[in-house]
């Protein structure tokens, strides 16, 4: 039973490409959130997503920073126009449900390096 | 906003003796407290949690203690064992809520 799945580990971007982070929730997990995480810093939530449903949005970026979780294949969490200061450790996580008391299953991460 | 703290961002302990990571939280709705660890180039995983009914939980080597009123929890580890040497993060939710907030981790080593 595959964990969660993010892709790619790396990813470098010159400033004002576009970045693409790919995530697959573990098999029977319909709820999604992104995390990202700064130098010397926790994770700060970003976004929860569930099928084709943004359900809670309240720490992205209000500018450049996108997240879906299609029907069919996996959440993408997409920075237009990176910045210096998007480098981090972007990482996923899934769940069965959500209630708040639900552990999360985290995956690898992406590194995301803007140059 | 830094709702969850923990103050010490590194902890070194000997094979063998007690691990000691303290976090301490300010927001009075938490009611359920996790515990994450994280080793280099991986993701975050689920270590122990507690609800906020409880003011412990023991699971193997791994206990974690509540004080609400203190807005505080710890989580002890013993014996210390050098693969328990990763960051470790204290995680908190309130119940029905989507959003769970991290501390910034510390770092334990455990030296042989």
């Amino acid at each position: 039973n595959a964990g969660v799945m993010q892709n790619p580990r790396h990813l470098v971007r010159r400033r004002g490409q576009e970045a693409r982070l790919r995530c697959s929730p573990m098999k029977g997990h319909s709820h999604v959130y992104w995390y990202r995480q700064l130098p010397e810093e926790g994770l700060k939530f970003m976004v929860y997503l569930q099928k084709e449903n943004i359900i809670d949005e309240s720490g992205m970026p209000k500018e450049r920073f996108s997240a879906e979780f299609p029907k069919e294949g996996p959440s993408i969490l997409r920075i237009q126009q990176v910045v210096r200061g998007d480098s981090a450790a972007y990482f996923c996580a899934s769940s069965p449900r959500t209630g708040g008391n639900e552990k999360l299953f985290f995956g690898s991460g992406t590194q995301l390096s803007v140059l | 906003d830094q709702q969850v703290k923990q103050n010490s961002p590194s902890l070194s302990v000997q094979e063998g003796r007690i691990s000691i990571l303290n976090c301490d939280y300010t927001n009075s709705m938490f009611d359920y407290f996790l515990w994450y660890k994280k080793y280099p180039a991986e993701g975050p995983t689920f270590l122990i949690s507690i609800s906020s009914i409880k003011d412990k939980n023991e699971d193997g080597r791994f206990t974690v203690f509540l004080n609400k009123s203190a807005k505080h929890l710890s989580l002890h580890i013993v014996p210390s064992q050098p693969g328990d040497s990763a960051v470790y993060f204290c995680a908190a939710s309130v119940v029905g809520d989507n959003d769970m907030r991290f501390g910034a981790g510390t770092r334990l080593t455990v030296k042989p």
